[in-house]
């Protein structure tokens, strides 16, 4: 069964402090795709990245980093010197594999992140 | 931003009644989904369509229907709305069906089932 933990329910942290979202994941196939979306309080889903199971190079864009390490089946995004504006719910999520369609996401139960000024 | 329009944003309904959701896309992307979100459970897909007329079950579709019959447009029925479905439906569209195709979503529906 394909699954995705997002342990944390929330997070507070003062603006200009660094801080890392956790995404644990579970899979039987191999070749699979992890994403990251964020929900501001504004309520769209905005798409921020997409990782495929055969790269496992970190990626950064700008403040945000996104480390995928297969041994551990984790995805972490990390907000370096976060904003105000990075206030918004992060979900992480897994491509699903049900046959026909492939392209089924499966998302975890989401990480509230609240910058304080 | 992905031309996916939801309508209505918000709607207050009885139970027992009938209830269509529209999602309208401009992208000519063959494949649409629909997602709820709730608290504590993220989003869970109910049906996806991967063409026209052609539609599928997804994680929690019981309870709702769906149908495609133009390219741009895909419904969601609840055909006798329950309180357990309040929630915050999103409509998402992908160019292609293979995994990997990053899912673009509308700005979400809120209804409430009193």
């Amino acid at each position: 069964a394909q699954k995705v933990t997002q342990a944390q329910t929330e997070i507070s942290v003062v603006e200009k402090e660094d801080v890392t979202l956790d995404c644990v994941y579970e899979t039987r196939d191999t070749t699979y795709y992890l994403f990251w979306y964020k929900q501001p309080p504004s309520g769209e889903l905005v798409f921020l990245i997409r990782r495929n199971s055969f790269d496992e190079q970190n990626e950064i864009s700008g403040r945000y980093s996104w480390n995928f390490q297969k041994s551990t089946s984790s995805f972490n995004f990390t907000i370096t010197a976060s904003q105000v504006v990075d206030s918004a719910v992060y979900f992480c999520a897994l491509s699903g594999n049900y046959g026909g369609a492939t392209n089924k996401l499966i998302f975890g139960t989401g990480t509230l992140l609240a910058v304080q000024p | 931003d992905a031309g996916i329009t939801q309508s209505p944003r918000h709607k207050v309904t009885e139970t027992g009644t009938p209830v269509t959701l529209r999602c309208h896309q401009t992208e000519n992307h063959r494949y649409m989904y629909w997602y709820r979100q709730d608290p504590g459970h993220g989003l869970r897909l109910i049906h996806y369509s991967y063409g026209v007329k052609d539609t599928d079950k997804g994680e929690v579709s019981d309870g709702y229907s769906v149908s495609r019959s133009k390219t741009e447009d895909f419904l969601l029925t609840l055909e006798s709305a329950t309180s357990s479905q309040t929630s915050v439906y999103f409509c998402a569209i992908s160019e292609t069906g293979t995994s990997g195709s990053p899912l673009h979503f509308g700005n979400g529906t809120r209804l409430t089932v009193t």
